[in-house]
């Protein structure tokens, strides 16, 4: 049974416009959470993450909210650019975990200029 | 510095067959980390070394799977025999000791069909 989901598989937005990435899941252990980015033919790159203790934190384009009695969390960025075209992960761990990362599917963002 | 390197980039076997795939991390990283992708799933952590150590290998999916890291330094996942569902991107993760989740640099994968 999936623990993080990303529902919709793909997204296209309009460059300029802002590209609103959603995760869930269901596990209320889990206490961190982050965002990957990734390319055709390359691995997952770090791109932000989120503590439990927070709802939001912000890294220039990018922001993540987190609402933990819905355990949802989004990835919003603004202003979406084509270069932002990629796949985002969403993952998430807990305290102890020892380093293992669970990972929704993603979801295939398209940025058109 | 230079990245998590894999290799092959690419592997096609056949069904039953022996595959090798190796993992060179960033140097000074004590954290090696193996995960998959079957086509249009999640990647799921297979498992971790902390040098030469495997801190946690529950990802692994049965024995035909072997995972070493000789040394600490550079890492081997052994297939053997390899079967249809064992197709997949496998990626392979380091970090350095106490980074944390943002210090993950993944190698770009090793994409293995098995026909």
């Amino acid at each position: 049974d999936q623990q993080v989901k990303q529902n919709s598989p793909s997204l296209s937005v309009q460059e300029g416009r802002i590209s609103i990435l959603n995760c869930d899941y269901t596990n209320s252990m889990f206490d961190y959470f982050l965002w990957y980015k990734k390319y055709p033919a390359e691995g997952p790159t770090f791109l932000i993450s989120i503590s439990s203790i927070k709802d939001k934190n912000e890294d220039g384009r990018f922001t993540v909210f987190l609402n933990k009695s819905a355990k949802h969390l989004s990835l919003h960025i603004v202003p979406s650019q084509p270069g932002d075209s990629a796949v985002y992960f969403c993952a998430a761990s807990e305290t102890g975990s020892q380093g293992n990362l669970i990972f929704g599917k993603g979801t295939k963002l398209s940025v058109k200029p | 510095e230079a990245g998590v390197t894999q290799f092959p980039s690419h592997s096609v076997i056949e069904k039953g067959q022996t595959v090798t795939l190796r993992c060179d991390p960033i140097s000074g990283h004590d954290n090696l980390y193996w995960y998959r992708r079957v086509m249009g799933k999640e990647i799921k952590f297979l498992l971790h070394f902390v040098k030469e150590s495997k801190q946690d290998e529950s990802g692994m999916p049965n024995n035909r799977f072997l995972a070493e890291r000789t040394g600490g330094t550079y890492s081997t996942l052994k297939v053997q025999p390899a079967e249809l569902e064992d197709s997949g991107v496998y990626f392979c993760a380091s970090s350095r000791a106490g980074t944390g989740f943002g210090g993950y640099t993944f190698g770009s994968g090793t994409r293995l069909t098995v026909v």
